[in-house]
């Protein structure tokens, strides 16, 4: 099946820098990505939906300067997170959509701020 | 926005069926799906149902769909221990490319 790659899988950055998360598809383009946040017993949040060539579009509540996210091309987003701070610790995971159904997640990322 | 609720956990012995429930919010969502979860794992698609069926069969998973209560069960059958995992349920909203929204999981416990 189509497989969606995040890197790193997990960092650790001191608060205030500023973290970046890729998501690739590997084997496939994918118009459509999207970022989701996951706490702890908590399901997927989603923070974003970013189609490639076009800025993303944010969910309500989400900072759009603090959560950069780029697509630049049909099988790479980025998602930085800029000035990060603890409570931005957090697992987050990316998916690529190639169709209807077929939406395809990476592993996640784990951040974790000091 | 309202929440897709799912039970937290479920515990079961290998070989019973396992039932994860889960109510979603729009009743004007038109695919319903359910993921799972492995430790360290990305999510994988199990199955998926559109909104106009009652029931979905795909060999040892059963899909029921009850639109008037906005309810979506997923029944495993035979339960191995490799099925030990987060079950997601998620409902598409709207047009074809909103993005899913999410239940916070059953995690799902098989004994031997």
């Amino acid at each position: 099946g189509a497989v969606v790659s995040q890197h790193p899988s997990r960092v650790i950055c001191k608060s205030g820098t500023s973290v970046k998360i890729e998501c690739r598809s590997l084997d496939f383009q994918a118009t459509t990505m999207f970022w989701y946040r996951q706490f702890p017993k908590k399901s997927l949040m989603l923070m974003a939906t970013s189609n490639e060539g076009s800025k993303a579009t944010y969910e309500q509540g989400v900072e759009k300067d603090k959560f950069l996210i780029n697509h630049a091309s049909l099988t790479l987003s980025t998602l930085t997170v800029t000035s990060a701070h603890p409570e931005d610790s957090s697992f987050y995971i990316c998916s690529a959509r190639t169709g209807l159904h077929e939406q395809y997640f990476g592993p996640g990322t784990r951040l974790t701020v000091t | 926005g309202e929440d897709v609720e799912q039970s937290l956990f479920l515990s079961v012995r290998e070989g019973d069926s396992s039932v994860i429930n889960c109510t979603y919010t729009d009743s004007s969502s038109t695919y319903l799906y359910w993921y799972k979860q492995e430790p360290g794992a990305g999510l994988q698609l199990l199955t998926y149902i559109f909104s106009n069926m009652d029931m979905k069969q795909d060999q040892r998973l059963t899909v029921l769909l009850n639109k008037k209560d906005k309810h979506l069960s997923l029944r495993i059958a035979d339960t191995q221990t490799g099925d030990s995992a987060i079950y997601f349920c998620a409902e598409r909203r709207g047009q074809a490319g909103t993005a899913l929204i999410f239940g916070k999981g059953t995690t799902l416990s098989v004994s031997s």
